[in-house]
């Protein structure tokens, strides 16, 4: 299975500010996935963009997917205090399960 | 609060004790995950249930024991475990195994060995 890369590792913005958080990964994709955990709880899915999906949007919410930069990106728009979390992209390739990359950790300041 | 509920929240055992962990879901997912997640690291995948039967099992040490009882609940059950054992435990479902649609997470448990 592979891992995705999230970039950066950290970001701090000011309320109202909009934030962008890249994942990179190697190989191909069925699928890509964006989950947000608040900290010492569980992961909450976000999306889910599909290999022949180039963007999709869930209110505040806009992720891109480029397949032949083998990339994507989570833009959070109008960002709130309540933004603040750590973000995580999943791979999803051929039959098996997802596999985490190692997060950006969110911090809005009010 | 989430579709998934794990119990306990929290749990404190030692190392000669013997505990379990306790997921339930009601949405008809066929699927169910449980995942071992330390400080500022993503979820790693432990197991993997499918209809009820073990599909996946990450190499995960032997004093790790899931069991899945029927298609609502899932167990994981401790002995013997370590202080490096000591870990966020996260519960998930989804609709199907596969990768193909969104994981459901508990809460977790939090788990110290002492």
């Amino acid at each position: 299975s592979q891992q995705g890369e999230e970039d950066p590792q950290a970001l701090s913005i000011q309320e109202g500010e909009n934030a962008t958080m890249n994942c990179s990964y190697k190989t191909s994709i069925n699928n890509l996935q964006w989950y947000r955990q608040n900290s010492g709880r569980g992961l909450v899915h976000l999306i889910l963009i599909r290999s022949n999906e180039r963007e999709k949007h869930s209110g505040r919410l806009r992720v891109t997917l480029d397949t032949s930069k083998k990339s994507s990106s989570l833009l959070i728009t109008a960002s709130r205090a309540a933004d603040t979390a750590s973000y995580f992209c999943a791979i999803g390739a051929g039959s098996y399960q997802l596999t985490f990359g190692k997060g950006t950790k969110l911090s809005v300041i009010p | 609060d989430t579709e998934v509920t794990q119990t306990p929240k929290h749990l404190v055992m030692g190392m000669t004790n013997k505990k379990s962990l306790k997921c339930e879901q009601h949405m008809g997912h066929r699927a169910m995950y449980w995942y071992k997640q330390k400080a500022k690291k993503p979820p790693e995948l432990m197991f993997v249930y499918s209809y009820e039967k073990l599909s996946i099992n990450e190499s995960v040490p032997s004093r790790f024991s899931p069991e899945c009882p029927n298609s609502s609940l899932l167990n994981l059950h401790l002995h013997a475990l370590q202080p490096e054992d000591s870990a966020l435990y996260l519960c998930a479902s989804s609709q199907d195994q596969g990768g193909g649609s969104p994981l459901h997470f508990g809460n977790g448990t939090r788990l110290t060995v002492t």
